[in-house]
């Protein structure tokens, strides 16, 4: 069945440095999500991307999906302690019908 | 928007008992989902309901679950004779639209099975 890779599996980093986590596919896919979780907190919908090469901004994040719309990035600059927390990517099952996650990559960071 | 609601938020129970949660969809949403999430995975599908009807189970979903969505509203879970791998937070979500829409969570029912 469908499914994502997603990397790295963890990170830490300093307050101000830059983060980048990658999704995956071997597949096409026809869009990807993107979703942040806070620790005890629940799965939150940051954005979806549907273009080849589309490139969106949200404040000091910066998704991207591949021309090849296989993967997909996210990029914080210069991460604040409000960052943490673990991100998805989430992208279509084979039937259309739900979203199946990745595993997530979990920001750690000290300030 | 009230948002997604879910209950109990917490549930904890012997092994072999039966359990029910229940999901308060976004009201004009006509897409209810329910998720599993164990510590270090993202949410897995088990199932979803489009208005009243069940349209597809993961073969997560044993028979030992069920899944309830009457008139369309509000959704119930149920797993019976619950097992210490059942352990895991239940996710429910909704959306409208179609399996691509961005879907909306609730803050999950936490099960530890003793």
């Amino acid at each position: 069945g469908q499914q994502v890779m997603q990397i790295p599996q963890y990170q830490h980093v300093q307050e101000g440095e830059d983060f980048t986590t990658y999704c995956n596919s071997s597949t096409t896919l026809s869009n990807i999500q993107w979703y942040k979780q806070r620790p005890g907190g629940h799965p939150v919908f940051l954005i979806q991307l549907v273009k080849s090469g589309e490139v969106k901004k949200q404040k000091r994040l910066t998704f991207q999906f591949g021309e090849a719309k296989k993967n997909s990035s996210l990029h914080i600059t210069a991460t604040q302690t409000t960052d943490v927390g673990t991100y998805f990517c989430a992208v279509v099952n084979q039937a259309g019908t739900a979203l199946i996650f990745g595993k997530g990559t979990t920001l750690s960071v000290s300030s | 928007d009230t948002g997604v609601s879910q209950d109990p938020r917490h549930k904890i129970t012997k092994r072999g008992q039966n359990v029910t949660f229940r999901c308060d969809p976004i009201s004009e949403h006509n897409r209810l989902y329910w998720y599993r999430q164990t510590l270090g995975q993202g949410p897995e599908f088990l199932t979803y309901f489009q208005n009243e009807a069940q349209l597809e189970k993961s073969r997560l979903l044993s028979d030992r679950f069920s899944a309830e969505r009457p008139k369309g509203s509000f959704s119930t879970l149920e797993i019976q004779r619950t097992e210490q791998g059942d352990s895991a937070m239940y996710l429910c979500a909704s959306s409208l639209g179609s399996g691509n829409s961005p879907l909306h969570f609730g803050n999950g029912t936490r099960l530890t099975v003793t």
